[in-house]
């Protein structure tokens, strides 16, 4: 069954220093999002991406994030400067449409910053 | 905007009782509604959505969700719970009418199913 990929499973990072976050998509879907989580916190929706560009973004995607998809199979969430509230497991997804498809999420990455 | 409220942070139940894990939610308009389990050191694993039609919609490994529109409900339940069944469940939504190219889900906090053998 196809599924979500993302690496690395855990990043460890310097305050300010910069982090990009891969994901593998599955590959006939169309729509690709990133979500957060900090610890014992909820699910936090950050940005949607389609046809090479930002759909919809959070109050939390701000200046310091940005995404790309590279080539025809990676999506990639950039931190340019890290900061101690970064600190999260982030979550890749995608979805065949956008409109009633469920998401299908990987295993996320643990980003830590000290 | 929308919302989702799960409002038991851990559920405990015998193997082989019915569990039920309860969602409530918010949204402007007319509610998309997921259920998502997450094992240890997994992803989030779609279970099932309500879109349209009959309240009561089954899922994978024998779950089932009613969606309640008067009460804005969307409990899932599970006629007898396994062990295997222990995990981390959460409830999201998304409002069809938030906007176009508006796919973004809100998700509650999540419920911890423990199933006690």
């Amino acid at each position: 069954e196809p599924e979500v990929t993302q690496t690395p499973s855990h990043q460890v990072t310097q305050m300010g220093q910069e982090v990009i976050l891969r994901c593998v998509p599955i590959s006939n879907h169309l729509y690709f999002y990133w979500y957060r989580q900090i610890l014992g916190q909820k699910v936090e929706f950050l940005v949607s991406f389609y046809n090479n560009e930002i759909s919809e973004k959070s109050e939390i995607f701000d200046d310091q994030f940005s995404v790309e998809r590279p080539d025809g199979s990676n999506f990639t969430l950039k931190i340019r400067s890290t900061k101690l509230e970064d600190s999260a497991m982030y979550f890749c997804a995608s979805s065949e449409s956008g409109g009633y498809n469920e998401q299908f999420f990987g295993p996320g990455t643990r980003l830590t910053v000290l | 905007a929308q919302s989702v409220a799960q409002p038991e942070d851990q559920v405990n139940v015998a193997e082989g009782n019915p569990l039920t894990v309860k969602c409530t939610y918010s949204v402007s308009g007319n509610p998309y509604l997921f259920w998502y389990v997450q094992y240890p050191n997994r992803g989030l694993q779609f279970l099932l959505k309500y879109i349209t039609g009959d309240n009561l919609v089954k899922g994978s490994y024998g779950f089932e969700a009613e969606f309640n529109k008067s009460q804005t409900s969307f409990h899932l339940k599970k006629p007898s719970a396994l062990v295997s069944d222990s995990a981390l469940y959460f409830c999201a939504v998304r409002d069809l009418y938030s906007g176009a190219g508006s796919y973004q889900l809100t998700f509650g906090k999540g419920t911890k199913l423990s199933v006690i053998p």
